[in-house]
């Protein structure tokens, strides 16, 4: 069974509009949930989560955990073109998997002109 | 000034031939992994490395074998490649298992034909 998933898996929007992306996540012995943003080549690292309600923001982006609901979100306000990427959500756990991090199948994202 | 660096970039070669790819990092970084991204952009991890404590992936096959040398190196090592190890190896480090985010190379592109 998965341990994150992903949805939508793919979203088409224009430019200007306000996307939110969705990561649910399994509770045992997690530790932190991260956010990556994949355009051709790396993964880069957006924010990383380990309270729940606490809000994380960097300019036009932002993300909150909900650590009873076990699920994340990243939103994206007004966005441009240059945030067509592929956004992964990562769950890091504690014990045998310390330090690995799971992806879940990303949200494809291609925001039009 | 490139954190974690990977060569080659792009990798040919035949089935059942053996090669490596090579990951330096000079973040001071002490843990590092190895992933894998399939075809559908899945990343999986393969092993993550932390002061000589391996951890491996159960669903690796034995025919890679990580290698590393110092703290800021972990090379890759595949044996008699197959046509399903084509995918892109992204090698990555952190700090404290992953307390202040994880930061990616750019990737090495294998084909196997």
């Amino acid at each position: 069974e998965d341990k994150v998933v992903q949805s939508p898996l793919s979203l088409v929007v224009h430019e200007g509009d306000t996307v939110t992306l969705n990561c649910s996540y399994e509770v045992t012995n997690f530790r932190s949930l991260l956010w990556y943003k994949q355009e051709k080549k790396a993964p880069t690292f957006l924010f990383m989560l380990t309270s729940s309600g606490i809000e994380k923001k960097s300019g036009r982006l932002s993300s909150i955990l909900d650590k009873k609901e076990l699920f994340s979100i990243l939103n994206i306000t007004a966005t441009q073109t240059g945030d067509s990427a592929v956004y992964l959500c990562a769950w890091g756990g504690y014990g045998g998997s310390q330090g690995n991090l799971i992806f879940g199948k990303g949200t494809k994202l291609s925001v039009k002109p | 000034d490139t954190a974690v660096s990977q060569t080659p970039k792009y990798l040919v070669t035949q089935m059942g031939n053996d090669k490596s790819i090579k990951c330096e990092q000079n973040l001071g970084h002490d843990t590092m992994y190895w992933y894998k991204q399939d075809s559908k952009k899945f990343l999986k991890i393969m092993f993550s490395y932390n002061n000589k404590e391996l951890i491996i992936n159960e669903t690796v096959p034995n025919r890679f074998s990580p290698k590393s040398p110092d703290k800021a190196h972990l090379n890759l090592h595949i044996n008699s490649l197959e046509l399903g190890d084509s995918a892109v190896y992204f090698c990555a480090s952190s700090q404290l298992f992953g307390d202040y985010g994880y930061t990616f190379g750019s990737g090495t592109r294998l084909t196997v034909v």
